[in-house]
């Protein structure tokens, strides 16, 4: 595609219940991130692929969260059991390979209730 | 945590003047990039600049890079009410695999 796309852009969910937010990468970008960002804040690292092969998950702030990228393109960052402390905006980003450009998606802003 | 450092957090300019900000780091780099966040919308990518080069420009920007003094500048020429904006430095480190990390980011208002 011509750029990171993803889905839902808007997404209110009520304290317990289990999201999905997805992620199309730019095709044939190797690397792929997600990142949460709260209101006012810089965006803080959750996890990273290569491919279908998560490379680096420390960010995940609990286990709740769970991140997969099967076929290494789609990604899907699901949050079980969801709390008010969830709500932020989800930044997807690709890159060709790891050392090069990042471009990142328009963001899934998930509220809590 | 975040192991970019912007700074200043916030500037205030009138149109046609320049900005500069700087991001500061810990680690090494394989590269640093910098990204442009207007309210309520993505980052766009701006300029990437790797651990061996000094200086980059791309139309009204440049970016420096002093790997000794583990900091980089964005300066902005002619601003723009355009430009209004939070600018991000993004790190892609050597010491973790993926962990690229973002500054708190500089507040950028151009003022018409």
């Amino acid at each position: 595609g011509a750029g990171v796309s993803q889905s839902p852009r808007y997404k209110v969910a009520k304290r317990g219940q289990d999201v999905a937010l997805r992620c199309d990468p730019i095709s044939g970008h190797v690397s792929l991130f997600w990142y949460q960002q709260a209101l006012g804040q810089g965006p803080e690292f959750l996890t990273y692929f290569q491919n279908e092969a998560q490379l680096d998950k420390s960010g995940l702030p609990s286990d709740r969260f769970f991140a997969e990228r099967p076929e290494g393109s789609v990604s899907t960052l699901k949050i079980q059991r969801t709390q008010q402390e969830d709500s932020a905006v989800y930044l997807c980003a690709s890159s060709l390979v790891r050392d090069t450009e990042a471009f990142f998606g328009q963001g899934t802003r998930l509220t809590v209730v | 945590s975040q192991q970019g450092e912007e700074d200043p957090q916030a500037l205030s300019i009138q149109e046609g003047e320049n900005a500069t900000m700087n991001c500061s780091y810990k680690t090494s780099i394989n590269n640093l990039q910098w990204y442009r966040q207007n309210s309520g919308r993505g980052l766009v990518h701006l300029i990437l600049i790797r651990s061996n080069e000094r200086e980059k420009h791309s139309g009204r920007l440049r970016v420096t890079l002093d790997t000794s003094k583990k900091s980089s500048s964005l300066l902005i020429t002619a601003s723009r009410a355009a430009d209004t904006a939070s600018y991000f430095c993004f790190l892609m480190t050597t010491d973790s695999w993926g962990k690229f990390q973002f500054g708190a980011g500089t507040q950028v208002v151009v003022t018409p």
